[in-house]
């Protein structure tokens, strides 16, 4: 696990709150991803960032706003959040984004942030 | 929307037995991974097999894929305690834009009983 780390590994907030989520990733990849696990449900992709640039979104509430201020680093901003958010955040890098016809970009995968909404 | 449906959703075995998961899709793919996540933590990538490929083994690992059925197994030889865990298939698809995107199932939760 030492490859993709997230910080803090447990976080309880209130509606009202607002927090940060923190990934880094020490492989030297390019892409990185946040997921969402809830229980009961598939792994969900929130959003993907290749070189900095954010390239999907899939349908995430404003009120998770990601930032990625280098390819080493990538924040998940929260406000104002529901109960029904609480889940295990996990981010993920993987070298490319398959570009160029090469999809076989293995994601590795940090050990997440079990988030609690109160 | 879900790609990969594993199947069944838990299992449980004694050790040294086997432990097959079957993973249905529903388009075509590109290829097929399987990831195994210890109880809250990340996921760990296994094996990935190549929409080309029948079969591919990794040590206790065997992986099979079935294009024409949109189905693929994983069997784990000689299961361990420390196998319990839950497994999850992704299918990996062109999403547009020139970049390739995983698709999650919802996961088998095995269960080794030493």
């Amino acid at each position: 696990e030492t490859g993709v780390t997230q910080t803090p590994r447990h976080l309880v907030m209130g509606m009202t709150n607002k927090k940060s989520l923190k990934c880094e990733q020490h492989l030297g990849h390019n892409a990185m991803y946040w997921y969402k696990q809830s229980a009961k449900k598939p792994l969900e992709l929130m959003f993907v960032y290749s070189l900095e640039e954010r390239v999907e979104n899939n349908s995430v509430p404003s009120r998770f706003s990601p930032e990625c201020p280098n390819s080493s680093h990538l924040f998940l901003h929260l406000h104002t959040l529901q109960p029904e958010d609480s889940a295990l955040y996990l981010c993920a890098s993987s070298q490319g984004l398959g570009l160029a016809g090469d999809p076989y970009n293995e994601q590795f995968f940090g050990p997440g942030t079990r988030l609690t909404v109160l | 929307s879900q790609q990969g449906e594993e199947d069944p959703q838990a299992l449980s075995i004694q050790e040294g037995e086997n432990a097959t998961m079957n993973c249905s899709y529903k388009t075509s793919i590109n290829n097929l991974q399987w990831y195994r996540q210890n109880s809250g933590r990340g996921l760990v990538h296994l094996i990935l097999i190549r929409s080309n490929e029948r079969e591919k083994h990794s040590g206790r690992l065997r992986v099979t894929l079935d294009t024409s059925k949109k189905s693929s197994s994983l069997l784990i030889t000689a299961s361990r305690a420390a196998d319990t865990a839950s497994y999850f298939c992704a299918t990996v698809d062109y999403s547009g834009a020139g970049s390739y995107q995983l698709t999650f199932g919802k996961g088998t939760k095995l269960s080794v009983i030493p």
